[in-house]
């Protein structure tokens, strides 16, 4: 069975700083990666996907990584703002039909 | 573009009241549909998925039911609430593709006292 860990579950940083968050997996047969995004009380917001066959996605300050061999995933996410706090999972799809197994996710404060 | 809505997006109900949640995709067609769950302190689980018209599988044995009547709405339903029910419930949907992103609603939270 395929699980997700996300490793730190929380992180403070001060403004402008880079983040690293880590997001391992114990299954590399996977079909795809994604990031996302939670507000408080809110749904997720899409970040980045990641295809199987793919080793990295970027979309502005957003950075993501995928070592399928040894089952990570690292997002980075440059210079970060206050408005970056959330909480950030991954997910992975493991059967063809959609199905996500997802992380508990880490937690992100980012302080003016 | 494509959008999902769910509503309503708070619910206060008593235990053994029945429930309904309704999500509508908006802009696609023929996608894959989901509900999952995330409760306080736990990460989320899939309840359940739709490949098309009439079509649901459940993940877990539990209260709650899934109907999609329209290739584009899905209704998640409980005919007695438990107070374990309670939780923030999540539509998404993706596109008929295994290598499909999945895209997710603003979420519905259901609490039950």
């Amino acid at each position: 069975k395929q699980e997700v860990t996300q490793i730190p579950a929380a992180l403070s940083v001060p403004e402008g700083e880079n983040l690293v968050l880590n997001c391992s997996f114990t299954d590399s047969a996977i079909y795809n990666l994604q990031w996302f995004r939670q507000d408080p009380g809110k749904g997720l917001t899409s970040l980045l996907l990641i295809q199987s066959s793919q080793r990295e996605q970027t979309s502005g300050r957003l950075n993501a990584s995928l070592d399928k061999s040894s089952g990570r995933s690292t997002l980075y996410i440059a210079a970060s703002q206050p408005g970056d706090s959330a909480t950030y999972l991954c997910a992975v799809k493991t059967d063809s039909w959609g199905k996500l197994q997802f992380g508990a996710g880490t937690q992100v404060v980012v302080t003016p | 573009s494509q959008t999902i809505h769910q509503w309503p997006a708070t619910l206060v109900q008593p235990v053994g009241s029945p429930l309904s949640l309704e999500c509508t995709v908006e802009g696609t067609s023929n996608p894959n549909l989901y509900w999952y769950r995330q409760a306080a302190g736990r990460g989320l689980q899939l309840l359940f998925y739709s490949v098309g018209i009439g079509q649901i599988s459940s993940e877990v044995p539990q209260n709650l039911s899934a109907s999609r009547p329209q290739d584009r709405q899905f209704i998640l339903s409980s005919k007695k609430l438990l107070l374990s029910d309670s939780g923030f419930y999540l539509c998404a949907w993706d596109s008929n593709s295994n290598t499909g992103e999945l895209f997710f609603g603003e979420g519905s939270r259901l609490t039950v006292l």
